[in-house]
């Protein structure tokens, strides 16, 4: 197993547009989490699925985004309409339903909005 | 989620034990205090958990007072490689298991 993986590792888009990312957590593990993080602070929880059922959503997600993780597997987190405000990294983690405190998190993808 | 405290910055050198402390007052009765370390350009990975006194893994120790009000988190002999920011996190981790993160601690490793 080679970890959680998230593609792309990189998105420059223009403001407006829309975009989406992909995460693909280790294969066993049935929670997965997106958060979001700025240069020089500590990762934001945006959003967290139980299999495929999205179970908590952070104020920090506007109507502008949405996740999703059909049939429990990969996940993809949407943004649309980006503002320039939306730059940032954006990091996928993923845990087995034990050992619930541990989270393995993937490179993250870096979103510039120019 | 209990806040916590830590120094923004601290410098070492190749070699020595490095001490992170970081408080957490409000800590309640079923908090777990974690230790992630993050490289630039990676995310986070989990270094240690605790609850109570002390707990060590390969890669460090954690020490927690008995009124469990603050932690520390102990790095031997350290090496260019561990220069990464430290984040304490402390939480019940039930339920949603959302991971609340500070500013971190950044460790600086000099040769």
């Amino acid at each position: 197993d080679t970890g959680v993986s998230q593609d792309p590792r990189h998105k420059i888009t223009k403001r407006g547009q829309n975009v989406t990312f992909r995460c693909d957590p280790i294969s066993e593990h049935n929670r997965l989490y997106w958060y979001r993080q700025t240069l020089g602070q500590g990762p934001e929880f945006l959003t967290y699925f139980q299999n495929e059922a999205q179970l908590e959503k952070s104020r920090l997600l506007s109507d502008r985004f949405s996740a999703e993780r059909p049939k429990g597997s990969f996940s993809t987190l949407e943004i649309q309409r980006t503002e320039q405000g939306d730059s940032a990294m954006y990091l996928c983690a993923s845990s087995p339903r034990t050992g619930h405190y541990e989270q393995y998190f993937g490179p993250g993808t870096r979103l510039t909005v120019t | 989620l209990a806040k916590t405290t830590q120094p923004i910055s601290m410098d070492s050198y190749e070699g020595q034990e490095v001490n992170i402390t970081c408080s957490h007052n409000n800590i309640a009765t079923n908090d777990y205090i974690t230790w992630y370390q993050q490289f630039p350009s990676q995310g986070p990975r989990f270094i240690i958990q605790g609850y109570k006194t002390k707990v060590t893994n390969e890669v460090a120790s954690l020490f927690i007072p008995a009124d469990r009000k603050s932690s520390t988190l102990s790095l031997p002999r350290v090496s260019l490689s561990d220069t990464a920011v430290y984040y304490c996190l402390v939480g019940s981790y039930n339920a949603g298991n959302m991971l609340t993160f500070g500013g971190g601690t950044r460790l600086m490793v000099k040769p």
